[in-house]
């Protein structure tokens, strides 16, 4: 069973860089049905796209973060990253990475538990 | 604000039948493309619950279903049960936003 797991620090000062990294288990990445991706949830708010990565490379951004998001991917350790650039607190949130199922309208299934990022000095 | 509109909150007594509305537009459900359904239960994260319109995955129970019709969508649930207690959401894809969209999410309480 593919499970996901989130990993990176829980608090970020002001203007740095947020790192998260989500380690993949119980499947290989390397398929070409699947991108994977990182969505993310402020406190009591709803959910946010934010990227996704093919296992070759290819990149798909929401344009709204494109500028500050970089996504990669390291099959080798069966991992992708996200770094997101010049954060503020809006940028709190729960981030989540997800398997992103390719079938006309992609779709994020499974999900990781996520992981709380908050941005403060 | 997102492009996909729910209502914030629903309610049904155990054993009724409710449903969640997801409204879109051109751009998004009425292009027209699929919408996926997530359910988030409390304090975890988010897990499919229908995709492609209709489609269930393995795993969940028949009480779900979901329909599409124009610029909406709907999720309804049958024999509402107090685990049915949960944030839903609505996804898909707008074109304007070159984006996968997601509701702003429908908190259901089972009284």
């Amino acid at each position: 069973q593919l499970q996901l797991q989130e990993s990176g620090p829980g608090l970020v000062k002001p203007a740095e860089t947020l790192s998260l990294t989500c380690s993949v288990s119980g499947g290989s990445m390397r398929n070409s049905a699947y991108f994977w991706g990182w969505i993310r949830q402020p406190p009591g708010k709803g959910l946010e796209w934010i990227a996704s990565i093919y296992y070759g490379g290819t990149t798909n951004y929401n344009p709204s973060l494109r500028s500050r998001v970089t996504i990669s991917v390291d099959t080798s350790k069966s991992q992708f990253s996200l770094r997101l650039t010049a954060v503020t607190a809006t940028d709190t949130a729960v981030y989540y990475c997800a398997r992103v199922v390719l079938a006309g309208i992609n779709w994020f299934d499974p999900w990781g538990q996520g992981t709380l990022v908050t941005v403060s000095s | 604000q997102s492009v996909l509109t729910q209502p914030p909150s629903v309610s049904g007594a155990p054993g009724q039948r409710v449903t969640i509305s997801c409204t879109g537009s051109s751009s998004n459900i009425g292009a027209p493309f699929d919408v996926h359904w997530y359910q988030q239960l409390p304090g975890t994260a988010p897990r499919l619950l229908i995709y492609r319109n209709i489609n269930r995955p393995s795993g969940v129970p028949d009480r779900f279903s979901g329909s599409k019709s124009g610029t909406s969508a709907s999720l309804a649930i049958t024999g509402l049960q107090a685990e049915d207690e949960a944030d839903y959401y609505c996804q898909s894809y707008d074109s304007s936003l070159s984006a996968s969209v997601f509701g702003g999410g429908t908190k259901l309480s089972v009284l």
